[in-house]
């Protein structure tokens, strides 16, 4: 029972380096999520994807690119990191985007990133 | 903007007692959720409300939606030091494509 798998674990960057954030859920889920967690404020929504072939910007999309590269994959990419983007990260799935409906997410175990 | 406020930020209680912690917002929601995230985890969803005034129970846990649907909260009777973690709840944002979250409240039972 895997999950949400988020890759890697934890992660150390210098300044301006650029980095690519794993997700693979294996349960058939439409929807796919970017979430990043700082002490103090929550999870805010980075990107999320209804469903495959379709990305949409969350409430914090600036300094981020993602691809949902299948049904299955949805990676998270920082082109120049700054230490701003200093975060725990996680991505999330739900069998459909439909929050209003009270969809379920299911989370990944999350990244911790430090830039320095 | 939609804005999920809880409170309080932080809660340190023994084990045995009583706590409530408050989910609230001046927008209505069409449904609310809420979830427990433990250190080094991602949250995982406790239960999912949908209609105001709702009361839902998940055995020491007692959940409660706001009759105008603004506002949640979530009752543990005879705190246990399993319950340690941080509480989040959550609700769709305005377009109903993903959720919108609070800071969240961090409860420590110690025996």
């Amino acid at each position: 029972n895997a999950g949400v798998t988020q890759t890697p674990k934890f992660q150390v960057l210098k300044t301006g380096q650029s980095m690519t954030l794993q997700c693979a859920q294996d349960m058939n889920h439409n929807s796919m999520y970017w979430y990043r967690q700082d002490p103090g404020m929550g999870l805010r929504l980075i990107y999320y994807s209804a469903s495959e072939g379709t990305t949409d910007k969350g409430e914090v999309p600036n300094g981020y690119n993602v691809s949902r590269l299948n049904k299955r994959e949805f990676s998270l990419r920082l082109e120049s990191a700054a230490p701003s983007q200093t975060s725990v990260y996680f991505c999330a799935s739900s069998v459909r985007a439909g929050a209003a409906l009270g969809e379920k997410l299911f989370f990944g175990s999350g990244t911790q990133l430090s830039v320095l | 903007t939609q804005l999920l406020e809880q409170s309080p930020q932080f809660l340190s209680i023994q084990e045995g007692e009583n706590l409530t912690v408050y989910c609230n917002s001046s927008s209505v929601f069409s449904s609310l959720q809420w979830y427990r995230q433990e250190p080094g985890e991602g949250p995982v969803l406790l239960v999912t409300v949908v209609t105001g005034g709702e009361v839902k129970k998940l055995k020491r846990l007692t959940f409660q939606f706001g009759d105008a649907r603004k506002d949640s909260s979530l009752h543990i009777t005879a705190a246990q030091t399993g319950d340690t973690g941080l509480y989040l709840c959550a609700g769709p944002n305005q377009a109903g494509t993903a959720l919108i979250f609070g800071k969240g409240t961090t409860l420590s039972v110690s025996s």
